[in-house]
């Protein structure tokens, strides 16, 4: 089984649309955790962190639940420019990724 | 600052020979990684340094090697490639354990 384990995709949807990613990790001694971006053939970069609290960056929220060991992101209003993947991330010592969910963005 | 650069951005080897895949950064970051990402996968990791003459083995180490000579280099050794070594290799910096910034990548194909 891989330690951070997210929904393949793609996930099509019109813009405007709202839409929800899963990941789930399996060792719960992980210390915290992350979504990073990741444009077509380019490096992943930093979206945001993830907080037990839950936080929010504009239409972008994400969730934590320690007890589930399940980290989601929801992205409001959908836009174009939000076609990328999503890379589910925890840090165990290291950081360690998912394999990241595709989402297309369509007019 | 130009952050994190690679080089080559792209290079094709035969099944043997060897090269070294350039990471710098300018951000006089201590932490310094390497990772390796198949189509379609995470990205793993390879090696890491956490300053100037200390490295240590990541998740997927065999078949590399790495050197961390100055703050600001961490280059990545590949000898005797093969196949598996088809991937995107990304280097990746960071103020000790905080955001990770990261290179272009090197797509990396062995024939």
């Amino acid at each position: 089984r891989k330690e951070v384990e997210q929904d393949p995709g793609p996930f099509n949807v019109p813009e405007g649309a709202t839409v929800a990613f899963n990941c789930t990790y399996s060792n719960s001694a992980s210390q915290s955790f992350f979504w990073y971006r990741q444009d077509c053939r380019k490096e992943p970069k930093l979206l945001m962190s993830v907080y037990s609290s839950g936080n929010e960056d504009g239409r972008f929220t994400a969730q934590l639940n320690r007890a589930s060991q399940y980290i989601s992101l929801l992205i409001r209003d959908s836009k174009l420019s939000d076609s990328a993947t999503y890379l589910c991330v925890v840090r165990r010592g290291k950081l360690i990724f998912g394999q990241g969910t595709e989402l297309s963005v369509k007019p | 600052n130009a952050g994190v650069t690679q080089t080559p951005k792209f290079r094709i080897l035969k099944i043997g020979q060897s090269m070294t895949l350039q990471c710098a950064q300018d951000m006089n970051h201590n932490y310094m990684y390497w990772y390796r990402q198949d189509p379609g996968m995470g990205l793993k990791l390879i090696y890491y340094s956490v300053g100037a003459g200390i490295t240590d083995k990541g998740e997927v180490p065999n078949g590399y090697n790495v050197s961390r000579s100055t703050t600001e280099d961490f280059p990545l050794r590949l000898e005797l490639a093969a196949p598996s070594q088809t991937s995107v290799y990304f280097c990746a910096s960071s103020l000790a354990d905080n955001e990770q910034f990261f290179g272009p990548g090197t797509r990396l194909t062995v024939l």
